[in-house]
């Protein structure tokens, strides 16, 4: 059964700095890219980061470029989101998800097959 | 940039009612990039469709999803009681991005 566990979240400062991690289990990390998204109270869900399969290329939402970094560890099947220089608008539930792309024909398909079930960051004094 | 405006922005039905939620993009989507996910408080989102209308694994025949181009829907044909949660649209082109979610509540 595929698993995904997020933690590390919790209460920081403005300013202050925070790993998450999301642990998976139940499939082959290395063989997949993955994202983390996030939900902030009373809104929809948004796309943060993601990074592929070996780690060798990651992408970031203007939001969080230059301030988050996501990386993964495939011996520990970890997947990670370093965030720094916080602010109050990061405040959300951060759930980490896999990436599923594969072709059939002509045809390729990207989504999001599996999901964690989050882990709350609060930016506040 | 592509946005994805969903309609309503809240439904509000009675169990055994057919659902039907909108998802119109600004500019065209392949129907390859677009799928649906379920989300309830506390829960993880739940896949319901990929490729605009391919259900995910374990997903009862009571959603479908259809639309090319620009306009996409998702159909619940008969609203069970764990039905009522958020659905959010998602086109994953070069860059993921969701819709702002339609909330399914009970009338």
């Amino acid at each position: 059964e595929v698993q995904l566990v997020e933690s590390g979240g919790g209460l920081v400062q403005p300013g202050g700095s925070l790993r998450l991690s999301c642990a998976a289990s139940g499939f082959t990390f290395s063989g997949y890219w993955m994202h983390w998204v996030r939900q902030s109270p009373g809104k929809g869900l948004v796309w943060v980061s993601r990074i592929n399969n070996d780690g060798g290329s990651t992408y970031y939402a203007d939001s969080v470029k230059g301030r988050f970094t996501i990386s993964r560890d495939n011996a520990k099947d970890t997947l990670y989101l370093q965030m720094n220089s916080l602010r109050a608008e990061d405040t959300a539930v951060y759930y980490c998800a896999r990436d599923r792309r594969y072709c059939s024909g002509p045809n390729c398909y990207y989504y999001f097959d599996y999901w964690g079930q989050g882990t709350l960051v609060t930016v506040s004094s | 940039e592509i946005l994805l405006p969903q309609s309503p922005g809240t439904l509000s039905l009675s169990p055994g009612e057919r659902a039907t939620l909108s998802c119109r993009a600004t500019q065209s989507v392949s129907s390859s990039y677009l799928a649906w996910y379920q989300h309830k408080p506390g829960q993880a989102p739940r896949l319901l469709i990929y490729g605009a209308s391919s259900r995910a694994t374990g997903i009862p025949d009571r959603f479908s999803g259809s639309g090319s181009g620009t306009d996409f829907t998702l159909t619940i044909s008969r609203l069970e009681p764990e039905d009522f949660a958020v659905y959010y649209c998602q086109q994953y082109d070069s860059s993921p991005l969701f819709g702002g979610g339609t909330k399914v509540e009970i009338k």
